[in-house]
């Protein structure tokens, strides 16, 4: 009965380089979630996976952002060329199913030098 | 973009005494969802009320809606060292899946 794990717990990079987050949700929860949170602020929708469906990446905030989820399962959130405005607390989370509530991953904090 | 507005930003009450929080919303929802935050990591579930409900406990959990007013409150009674957190209420948009989360608010219990 694991919950969602991420993984790095923190990273720390160069402005210019690519990360790459990842992320392990429920066992059989079929919605995945990735969130960002800025320090004391709120969450940012990024992306949401859905079954086989195709994602809704409305919340990306630009093309340096991509996600994928391979299996139905893991998902990797991929940062390049990175700015110092991408440092925050990724979150991921999933349900059984939208729209119920969402397990939450301890989140990668990331910081961009 | 956040549609949950929580009130107030912080919070600092004794230990016992009852934690009142709001939050108020802007579309039509499907369900309004809170979360606990300790630290500034992860999150955590406590309770979903759905649309066609007024109210809703979970232990020392109280929560109302009032889709008339765009409103729900979040009350912790008996506060406790432990709830010293931060409270998020999210959205829950009729037919979308994603949720819309406030800004949050900061609840300090002193001993």
């Amino acid at each position: 009965g694991a919950g969602v794990s991420q993984s790095p717990s923190n990273k720390v990079t160069e402005k210019g380089k690519d990360v790459e987050l990842r992320c392990d949700p429920i066992s059989g929860h079929t919605a995945l979630y990735w969130y960002r949170q800025s320090l004391g602020q709120g969450l940012e929708f990024l992306i949401y996976f859905q079954g086989n469906s195709a994602p809704d990446k409305s919340g990306l905030p630009s093309d340096r952002f991509s996600a994928e989820r391979t299996g139905g399962s893991v998902s990797t959130l991929t940062i390049q060329r990175t700015q110092q405005e991408d440092s925050a607390v990724y979150l991921c989370a999933s349900s059984l199913r939208g729209p119920g509530p969402q397990y939450f991953g301890p989140g990668t904090r990331l910081l961009v030098l | 973009s956040q549609q949950g507005e929580e009130d107030p930003q912080a919070l600092s009450i004794q230990e016992g005494e009852n934690a009142t929080m709001n939050c108020s919303y802007k579309t039509s929802i499907n369900n309004l969802q809170w979360y606990r935050q300790n630290s500034g990591r992860g999150l955590v579930h406590l309770i979903l009320i759905r649309s066609n409900e007024r109210e809703k406990h979970s232990g020392r959990l109280r929560v109302t809606l009032d889709t008339s007013k765009k409103s729900s409150s979040l009350l912790i009674t008996a506060s406790r060292a432990a709830d010293t957190a931060s409270y998020f209420c999210a959205t829950g948009p009729l037919n979308d899946y994603k949720l819309s989360f406030g800004a949050g608010t900061t609840v300090t219990v002193r001993a």
